[in-house]
């Protein structure tokens, strides 16, 4: 099977400005979750999507948003980009039944 | 919510030495603790997980342990290897969300 994927890999934008990144799941996996990774706070939780449906959320502002699609490929936007924006965006996938989750490899955000 | 620490947040050692690696919970009702390998560059890898019913799992040259009574679990690597050099990230989760906690990460230095 084909591991998770996500476009773009790296990205650079400016304050003010929003992202959209985009998520594949391993065929099979409904349930995709995203995560911030930065040196100073680690792999933080932004929201996980099920079935069209976002089924949980971390402690992130109302800019951090997401969606899936029926295909369970999903996206997330970022408004308003701050420096403090700038990280690695992991995605995850899994099966909703099992616990363990595949991770993509990242896109690479900058804010100046 | 669930808190993970973890420790150390850098590990140096010379290779065939044993590494160890301590985290530490806070809920009581996390029962799955998995460990992610991520090497530079790349995306966050499963290499062992362990539920809260078992104390200990072994696979090859990697060794989990878990105390549920004293909330903390352990990632032993014996006979390190250089390409063992990676940043080692533990996590915490319930059954019903499945959403992780991560740890802070561990960087891990073998020496040749």
């Amino acid at each position: 099977k084909a591991g998770v994927t996500q476009t773009p890999r790296y990205l650079i934008k400016t304050r003010g400005q929003q992202v959209t990144l985009s998520c594949s799941p391993i065929s099979g996996h409904r349930s995709v979750s995203w995560y911030q990774q930065t040196p100073g706070q680690g792999l933080q939780f932004l929201f996980e999507y099920f079935s069209e449906t976002q089924r949980n959320k971390g402690n992130f502002p109302g800019r951090f948003s997401g969606r899936q699609f029926s295909n369970s490929r999903s996206e997330m936007n970022v408004s308003t980009l701050e420096l403090g924006d700038s990280a690695l965006y992991l995605c995850a996938s899994r099966v909703d039944s099992q616990e363990t989750q595949y991770f993509g490899p990242g896109t690479r955000l900058l804010v100046l | 919510g669930e808190n993970v620490e973890q420790h150390p947040s850098t590990l140096s050692v010379q290779e065939g030495d044993s590494a160890v690696i301590k985290c530490t919970y806070s809920d009581s009702a996390s029962n799955y603790f998995p460990w992610y390998k991520q090497e530079l560059g790349k995306r966050p890898q499963l290499i062992i997980d362990i539920r809260s019913n078992v104390g200990e799992k072994k696979d090859q040259r990697i060794a989990v342990t878990l105390n549920k009574t004293a909330k903390h679990f352990s990632l032993h690597i014996t006979e390190t290897q250089p390409e063992d050099s990676a940043v080692y990230f533990c996590a915490a989760s319930k059954g019903g969300s499945y959403i992780p906690t991560f740890g802070r990460g561990t960087s891990l230095i073998v020496h040749p």
